[in-house]
């Protein structure tokens, strides 16, 4: 089946540093990627659909220059937390989309970011 | 507007038991796609199904059974003689042809007790 994985797992910084979250799908090539966030016992909450080479869509109420998406090959994106706060502490998950089966996303095993 | 309701927040049952988890959903599109996602404690969703909406059969992998009723506009998940392995939590999802957000269920947290 198809993998996604996600980089780091876990990541643990101090208020006002930016984190980097590597999205790969790793035995097919995905055209669109998605970044969602989910709080503890809630569903997830898409922040950005991720198109290669062109610039993300977020959804509304998602600060864009906070949340900084990458999609440069169709094998990654990246989603970087500029000057994190405790607020954004989360797990974040991405999902990559198989451009020959479009209709299922894989999921990433997700990354939680923890901000002191 | 799409919606997805899983109404039973948690379900409990005892090991071997069978369980259904119930998935409603509301669509004004003829075409659209109905899947479950199962997330255990470590975080990751996991692919179970997907299903179309020109495919009304009903689908049994193993101990797993979906029944999708477009009559009610259900996409029923059951799991026969449950295993404490099948402790996660459960979404249902679904996607609009053409569109490319899913549009989850709130999820159903199903512990199994041994």
């Amino acid at each position: 089946g198809a993998v996604v994985s996600q980089h780091p797992s876990w990541v643990i910084c101090k208020s006002g540093t930016s984190v980097k979250i590597e999205c790969r799908s790793l035995d097919f090539q995905a055209t669109t990627m998605f970044w969602y966030r989910q709080f503890p016992k809630q569903s997830l909450m898409l922040m950005a659909t991720s198109n290669e080479g062109s610039k993300a869509t977020y959804e509304q109420g998602v600060e864009k220059d906070k949340f900084l998406i990458n999609h440069a090959s169709l094998t990654l994106s990246t989603l970087t937390v500029t000057s994190a706060h405790p607020e954004d502490s989360s797990f974040y998950i991405c999902s990559a989309r198989d451009h020959q089966t479009l209709e299922t996303q894989y999921f990433g095993p997700g990354t939680r970011l923890l901000v002191l | 507007a799409q919606k997805v309701t899983q109404a039973q927040t948690e379900i409990s049952v005892v090991e071997k038991e069978d369980v259904t988890l119930d998935c409603v959903y509301e669509t004004r599109d003829t075409t659209y796609y109905l899947f479950w996602y199962k997330q255990p404690p470590s975080g990751e969703l996991v692919f179970l199904i997907r299903r179309n909406s020109f495919d009304e059969q009903n689908e049994i992998s193993g101990r797993y059974s979906w029944n999708f009723q477009k009559s009610t506009s259900s996409f029923n998940f059951t799991i026969t003689a449950s295993q404490v392995v099948d402790s996660a939590v459960y979404f249902c999802a679904l996607l609009n042809f053409g569109n490319e957000k899913l549009t989850f269920g709130t999820g159903t947290r199903l512990t199994i007790i041994p």
